[in-house]
């Protein structure tokens, strides 16, 4: 079965830093491209940040608001992605989304079922 | 950054009724580029539509997507009791992806 799982989440005190992972399985981790995406509560979706397959060079992209704070990194020989967080605000509350991306239609295929994280003094 | 904004923001059905939601964007949006996702309470989103008008593995014909450009919409021909829920569009450009604020489609 294709599947993302998501853990890590929680509650932690503005400026400080958590780690999400992201563990794949019934799939080509490594080839595949990475995403997460996040939903404060009672709101819509945004994307956070992309990783694409060391084969296609592994680079990453993110959203404006947690760029220079947030980075995404994988791990292949684990098949585990990875979303270190640091310097967090208040408005980072939100259920964060595991998700593949597919490379020919950038469309999210495949959504964990996400972990919460809480940024609260 | 595209925008995308989805109307209505509620639409109350009837169950066999025909659903119409709309999506415009700010800017131009490649055809390629634009998907539809169903969210119910508590659940992760999942992919509808992509490309504009490409369903999903598994996803029933009641579903069609169709548009271009800016305009693009969400057809739901006969709704079942399982397609009350919130629905979300989504567009990818220039290294970088937005959603619409999202249309829940409830039980009238």
């Amino acid at each position: 079965e294709v599947q993302v799982v998501e853990s890590g989440g929680g509650l932690v005190k503005p400026g400080g830093s958590l780690r999400l992972s992201c563990a794949a399985s019934g799939f080509s981790f490594s080839y595949a491209w990475m995403s997460w995406v996040r939903q404060a509560q009672g709101r819509g979706l945004e994307w956070v940040g992309r990783i694409k397959s060391k084969n296609d060079g592994g680079t990453t992209d993110y959203a404006a608001p947690v760029k220079g704070r947030f980075t995404i990194s994988r791990d292949d020989s684990k098949n585990t992605l990875y979303l270190h967080m640091n310097s967090l605000k208040t408005e980072d509350t939100a259920v964060y989304y595991c998700t593949t991306l597919n490379i020919l239609s950038h469309a999210f295929d495949i959504w964990g079922q996400g972990t919460m994280v809480t940024v609260s003094s | 950054e595209i925008v995308l904004t989805q109307s209505p923001g509620t639409v109350s059905l009837s169950p066999g009724e025909r659903a119409t939601l709309s999506c415009r964007a700010s800017q131009s949006v490649s055809s390629s580029y634009l998907a539809w996702y169903q969210q119910k309470p508590g659940q992760a989103p999942r992919l509808l539509i992509y490309g504009a008008s490409s369903r999903a593995t598994g996803i029933p014909d009641r579903f069609s997507g169709s548009g271009s450009g800016t305009d693009f919409t969400l057809t739901i021909s006969r709704l079942e009791p399982e397609d009350f829920a919130v629905y979300h569009c989504q567009q990818y450009g220039s290294s970088t992806w937005t959603f619409g604020q999202g249309t829940k489609v409830e039980i009238k």
